[in-house]
Formats: C-alpha cells, sequence, structure tokens
C-alpha cells in the first residue's frame, strides 16, 4: 500500500528541547511538505522541498529544521527556538496531478 | 494577508439537505483550486478539484462551482449524509509552483 507514514502519532517534549518528526512516503514524489495546524489558522506551511538535497522555506520556517538526503524522507526538526511549538504537524507528498497533495496522519506535539 | 479565505468556521445541515461551503481568495495568480476533508487527529483528504479554466467540476454528490469574476469557489454537497461532518478546507495552487494555499476551514455537521 502506498502512503504518508507519519511517526510518531503523539509527542511531548520538554521546553527547550529538539524534537524530529518523521515522514516517510513510498509514493515515489519528488516533492514534499510540511504543514502545521492549529484551530482556526488552517494549514500553514513550514518548509517544502521539490528535489533531494534541495528545500526551501515556507510562510512560518523561523525555529525549524529540515533535511531531504532520500527522495522517501523528509524529517522537520522543532527546535527550542520555536516559541509556540504544540500544534498538529502534518506531512504531504505531491503528484503531478490536479489532486494535488496526500497527506500523512499527522502528529500531535505538545510541549509540557 | 489571507490570500484564501473561508469567512463561515461552521455550517450545521439536516441530513438529506445541501450543504454549500463557500471559498473567497484575493489572488489571481491561482491556476486550481482544491477541496480537502479533514477528520480529528488525520490528514487530510482529497475530495474535489477545479481548474481555473473551468466554471463547474462534478463528482458523485460534490459539485465545485468557479466564479473567477468575483474570486469564489464554493462546494456543494447534496444529499449530505452524516458522514459528511468534518472539516473542510479549501486550498488554492499557486501558479507554476507547488505550492498550495490553504484556507482556514469550515467545519460542517450533518444532523439526522
Amino acid at each position: 500500500d502506498g502512503g504518508i507514514t507519519q511517526s510518531p502519532k503523539y509527542l511531548f517534549r520538554k521546553e527547550g528541547q529538539n524534537v524530529t518528526l518523521s515522514c516517510e512516503q513510498n509514493l515515489n514524489h519528488d516533492a514534499m511538505y510540511w504543514y502545521r495546524q492549529d484551530p482556526g489558522q488552517g494549514l500553514r506551511l513550514i518548509y517544502y522541498s521539490q528535489i533531494v538535497n534541495d528545500f526551501q522555506k515556507g510562510d512560518i520556517a523561523e525555529g525549524y529544521s529540515v533535511s531531504r538526503e532520500k527522495k522517501e524522507s523528509f524529517p522537520l526538526t522543532v527546535t527550542s527556538a520555536q516559541k509556540n511549538p504544540t500544534a498538529f504537524y502534518l506531512c504531504a507528498s505531491k503528484t503531478d496531478r490536479e489532486d494535488g497533495y496526500t497527506f500523512g496522519s499527522g502528529t500531535r506535539l505538545t510541549v509540557v | 494577508d489571507q490570500q484564501v479565505k473561508q469567512n463561515s468556521p461552521s455550517l450545521s445541515v439536516q441530513e438529506g439537505r445541501i450543504s454549500i461551503l463557500n471559498c473567497d481568495y484575493t489572488n489571481s495568480m491561482f491556476d486550481y483550486f482544491l477541496w480537502y476533508k479533514k477528520y480529528p487527529a488525520e490528514g487530510p483528504t482529497f475530495l474535489i478539484s477545479i481548474s481555473s479554466i473551468k466554471d463547474k467540476n462534478e463528482d458523485g454528490r460534490f459539485t465545485v462551482f468557479l466564479n473567477k469574476s468575483a474570486k469564489h469557489l464554493s462546494l456543494h454537497i447534496v444529499p449530505s449524509q452524516p458522514g459528511d461532518s468534518a472539516v473542510y478546507f479549501c486550498a488554492a495552487s499557486v501558479y507554476n509552483t507547488d505550492k498550495l494555499i490553504f484556507g482556514t476551514g469550515t467545519r460542517l455537521q450533518v444532523f439526522p
């Protein structure tokens, strides 16, 4: 079954710690994305990568970092510099058709 | 600066009736539009899309209408079913990029 796997589903982090969210896809998609969902704010783009070893900042990249060493993997690191990291994080990859993105099931990060 | 707006945060409709979800955009540089459906703690799933050169696209119970002069699109669900209860996001694809910009979502509740 092709799809996007995000892990873990729930993650708790102490303030001041970095944490890495995993995103793996076996859809052979070139482009991958990280979005953040907050109540009443829809989905906001953090980072995206259109090809291996290349990525671009989205609208809210501050306090986050990514890498794209393999086509299948696009991990997101939430650093201690992110002021309000508690949110629902969604990873997506893109086909070349007009059905847009395929999303993973998300990771809920809570800072305690 | 919200380029894609969903002004109704929630909508309640009786089963069997029509649900109409609305979306407005401010940027003319979008080449197609999409609707996604999202259940709590899950990733969004693609529902239906429409190219900016069309004014209507239909898929079963779902129809999307695009009014380019008004920069407005709407999703019609007929007949509405309880399983349609979810948050619906409107998204716009930025021309000649791989980026999607999402609205803030509308929570649809279909009651018996």
